[in-house]
């Protein structure tokens, strides 16, 4: 089935150490975009993609860093730079940037 | 960038009942959709609407580009429809822009 795989849905980390949240889609799609989401808060845009090895920082860019390095991949690190990681992030893709958004089924991930 | 904003932030029903989920936009846009948001964190697509009116079983959208607003219906509820619907907009900067939200209970 055609669709975005996040992996892991659940991850812990100590603080200080870099942790990578995988993306996979087999839609074929051009655009790809992390999100971030805070409990009770609407979802904030990390980076996103609109081409392989192109990207650009959005609106929460500071201590996150990407890859694509390939159309069906666009893989996250959340650097030790990152003061308050824990929370809910989200990958989506869409055929363009003004296509329909499509979201995986999330990565939560907790710093202890 | 564009400024979305939604109402009402939460909303409790009878099952049943019919409900109006608001979504306002500062700029025009070229992207609309609405969203699903169930208890385990996924994001169902509901619709991609950025411009006329769309049905789906019980549910239904309209955004008035011009105005500058969009429109979720609910009818009939069940209990499944409990969680929280987003909006979401692009405009000129070709990024989606999340509303903060309604938060919907529906009781049985």
């Amino acid at each position: 089935d055609g669709g975005i795989t996040q992996s892991p849905k659940y991850l812990f980390r100590k603080e200080g150490q870099n942790v990578t949240l995988s993306c996979e889609q087999n839609l074929n799609h051009d655009a790809m975009y992390w999100y971030r989401q805070d409990p009770g808060q609407g979802l904030r845009l990390i980076y996103y993609s609109q081409i392989v090895n192109d990207f650009q920082k959005g609106d929460i860019a500071e201590g996150y860093s990407v890859s694509r390095e390939k159309k069906e991949s666009f893989p996250l690190t959340v650097t030790s730079a990152q003061k308050n990681p824990t929370a809910f992030y989200l990958c989506a893709s869409s055929i363009g940037p003004d296509g329909e958004l499509f979201f995986g089924e999330g990565s939560r991930l907790t710093v202890l | 960038g564009i400024q979305v904003e939604q109402s009402p932030p939460d909303l409790i029903l009878q099952e049943g009942a019919n409900s109006t989920l608001r979504c306002n936009f500062s700029d025009s846009v070229n992207n609309l959709q609405w969203f699903h948001q169930n208890p385990w964190g996924q994001l169902i697509n509901l619709f991609y609407i950025p411009s006329g009116t769309k049905q789906n079983g019980r549910l239904s959208a309209t955004t008035v580009a011009t105005e500058r607003y969009s429109l979720l219906y609910i009818s009939s509820s069940q209990t499944t429809d409990s969680g929280v619907y987003f909006c979401a907009a692009t405009g000129s900067a070709r990024q989606l822009t999340f509303g903060s939200g309604t938060q919907l209970t529906v009781l049985p």
